[in-house]
């Protein structure tokens, strides 16, 4: 069954500190691995996409990286603002790279504090 | 640019009554998507249509889920009738092309509550 689990479940750290998001996946065959940010009442917004081939990938503060061996992922949040709380959601697309074959994560739930 | 909408943002019904979520996608975008998160678990893959079509409903839980776009913009997901499983949060996703590659805008969902 394919899985995707992310760790930890929730995480608090103080504003201007980095912290690092973990992704384990199941799924196989792959296509693509995407890192989500949903705010609160709001829908989940992609932040990377990583292909097999591509190691990490950075946007802004946000940095991931990719395992393909080990079928994990990280998500490095550096300097982290108070406008990064949020649910950080691993995604994980199969072969077919078509929606029925997305793979979520139940996702990190991250509280920045002063 | 106006993002992807959903109407309600909440709804709260009683068992075995009928709702009907709406979702509209960014202008232009041919696939939309319609998701679900249960309390505690994973968004999960509900259908996929392309314009009109639906190009995937293998998510659909039952048949007591109805989706359609008429006319290839808006979209409404129906729930009739509704039981307490269904509660949860649904979402709306549209993208410009229909491989996973091609970024899905998701919009902010509607919860529903059955009680």
């Amino acid at each position: 069954k394919n899985q995707v689990e992310q760790s930890p479940q929730s995480l608090i750290i103080l504003e201007g500190k980095n912290c690092t998001l973990q992704c384990n996946y199941t799924v196989s065959p792959f296509s693509n691995l995407r890192w989500y940010k949903q705010d609160t009442g709001r829908g989940p917004v992609s932040l990377t996409i990583m292909t097999f081939s591509e190691n990490t990938k950075s946007n802004g503060r946000y940095t991931a990286t990719l395992d393909a061996d080990t079928k994990q992922s990280s998500l490095h949040i550096t300097a982290s603002q108070l406008s990064d709380s949020a649910s950080y959601i691993c995604v994980v697309s199969g072969n077919t790279g078509t929606a029925s074959k997305l793979t979520f994560g139940t996702g990190t739930r991250l509280q920045v504090t002063l | 640019e106006a993002g992807v909408t959903q109407f309600p943002s909440h709804s709260v019904i009683e068992k075995g009554q009928t709702v009907t979520l709406r979702c509209d996608p960014i202008s232009g975008h041919d696939n939309l998507y319609w998701y679900r998160r249960v309390m505690g678990k994973e968004i999960k893959f509900l259908l996929h249509f392309v314009k009109e079509s639906k190009q995937d409903e293998s998510g659909m839980p039952n048949n007591r889920f109805l989706a359609e776009r008429t006319g290839g913009t808006y979209s409404t997901l129906k729930v009739q009738p509704a039981e307490l499983e269904d509660s949860g949060v649904y979402f709306c996703a549209s993208s410009p092309g229909a491989g996973t590659v091609f970024g899905q805008y998701f919009g902010p969902g509607t919860r529903l509550t059955v009680t």
